[in-house]
């Protein structure tokens, strides 16, 4: 299995800061990764797919990056709602795999 | 808009078989792989497996010997069948669709969450 780390587990931002998540897959996985949003009792959301392709309808303060091994989720001007757990999954080989998620808190 | 429902039983007891259907509506569920994903109470989502309209299946290795994933393609629901649960299967279950790209699939569209708690 491809093993996703995101580290750290947790970070703590203001409204306003620029935000980065890094993810690291245990091998190279091209560009095949996706980013989620989940908020609490909530399912997750998508936000971006294929690394670097913002879903339709997610606001562009999101931004993906990178490829091989290492992927960055980037939020440009955190705002109130963005406060969320965030996940990385790479689809390029079965079983999918998911990051252990990035708690973003309100500092 | 695609939306995925999805109901079964939220309390079982150890041994027993989880059961879990999801219906899909508002779009066709041809051309996709349609996922069963789980999460323990505070910790990260793991893939259980999935299935197309045509009943081919991929499942985790580490759920294999339990899980049987069917689809029932004129009713556009496809269900979850997990045997032998233990506490360590208590978890919200959601089911989503798969859709695909030219770099890999990912989960576009999710059910609501199905929390199954395995308790004597």
């Amino acid at each position: 299995d491809i093993q996703m780390t995101q580290s750290p587990s947790s970070l703590s931002a203001s409204v306003g800061d620029r935000v980065t998540i890094p993810c690291r897959a245990s091998l190279s996985i091209s560009s095949y990764l996706n980013w989620y949003q989940q908020k609490p009792g909530k399912a997750p959301k998508l936000l971006i797919y294929s690394a670097s392709t913002l879903l339709s309808g997610v606001p562009s303060r999101f931004s993906g990056s990178g490829s091989g091994t290492d992927f960055t989720l980037t939020i440009s001007g955190l705002q109130p709602e963005d406060y969320a757990t965030y996940y990385c999954q790479q689809s390029y080989s079965t079983p999918w795999t998911f990051g252990q998620g990035t708690k973003v808190e309100i500092k | 808009q695609v939306q995925l429902q999805q109901w079964g039983a939220g309390l079982l007891k150890p041994s027993d078989t989880l059961s879990l259907t999801c219906g899909v509506s508002g779009g066709s569920i041809s051309g996709h792989y349609l996922s069963w994903i789980r999460q323990p109470p505070g910790k990260g989502l793991e893939w259980i497996g999935e299935i197309n309209h045509s009943g081919s299946t991929n499942y985790n290795p580490s759920l294999r010997s339990r899980v049987t994933i069917s689809v029932d393609t004129s009713k556009k629901k496809f269900s979850l069948n997990l045997s032998s649960v233990t506490a360590a299967d208590t978890a919200v279950y959601y089911c989503a669709r798969d859709s695909s790209s030219s770099r890999g699939y990912y989960f576009d569209f999710w059910g609501q969450g199905t929390l199954v708690t395995v308790s004597s």
